[in-house]
């Protein structure tokens, strides 16, 4: 049982532009919600992260929507630049800090 | 650098075999947490320890063990080695304070590929 989701495998967005990267989830107990980054042979450093009492948190070009009503995150990066290339997850924990992840996106900015 | 280390960086073994992943986390961090990535999937939650107790539980297999030693080290623990167990093996680590916000850093992984 699939509990977050990711149903974007890959995403390409020129340079400049708005990236948006999308991700749903089934637990209504999850009560974080996370954004991680993962560059190749390295492991996900963590990006940015939303409560739900939140439904919206923004740090810099990085802004996370939340749709609790819909089950529904979002992570926009505006502008996206070529360093921003890797697989983001999207991830959710209900209290007890075990996380529970999504598949992943490759997002490829384009010069 | 996220200041969590493991070792080793690859792992080739064959089926049948036991092996012993490592962790050392964060100077301060109490908890640590194991995740399986296998090809082209999301991270899978293992194990949580903190402050050498098993604290949660995800989806680890029997023939896996971890433990979390006084110096907060943590060890994996793999045996009887099946072509699936091929995977990346992270291990994370955190303050442990239970809250929302108590945010995970993760080491660079392990890659073991069982042949």
């Amino acid at each position: 049982d699939q509990q977050v989701k990711q149903n974007s495998p890959s995403l390409s967005v020129q340079e400049g532009r708005i990236s948006i990267l999308n991700c749903d989830y089934t637990n209504s107990m999850f009560d974080y919600f996370l954004w991680y980054k993962k560059y190749p042979a390295e492991g996900p450093t963590f990006l940015i992260s939303i409560s739900s009492i939140k439904d919206k948190n923004e740090d810099g070009r990085f802004t996370v929507f939340l749709n609790k009503s819909a089950k529904h995150l979002s992570l926009h990066i505006v502008p996206s630049q070529p360093g921003d290339s890797a697989v983001y997850f999207c991830a959710a924990s209900a209290g007890a800090q075990k996380l529970v992840f999504g598949q992943g996106t490759r997002l490829t900015i384009n010069p | 650098d996220s200041g969590v280390t493991q070792t080793p960086k690859h792992l080739i073994t064959a089926t049948g075999q036991r092996v012993t992943l490592r962790c050392s986390p964060r100077s301060g961090d109490l908890s640590v947490y194991w995740y399986q990535q296998s090809l082209d999937q999301g991270l899978q939650f293992l194990i949580q320890y903190y402050n050498g107790e098993e604290r949660a539980k995800g989806n680890i297999l029997e023939r896996f063990s971890a433990q979390q030693f006084p110096d907060l080290h943590s060890e994996l623990n793999l045996s009887s080695l099946e072509l699936g167990d091929s995977a990346l093996y992270f291990c994370a680590s955190s303050l442990g304070t239970g809250s929302g916000n108590d945010e995970q850093y993760f080491g660079p992984g392990t890659r073991l590929t069982v042949t």
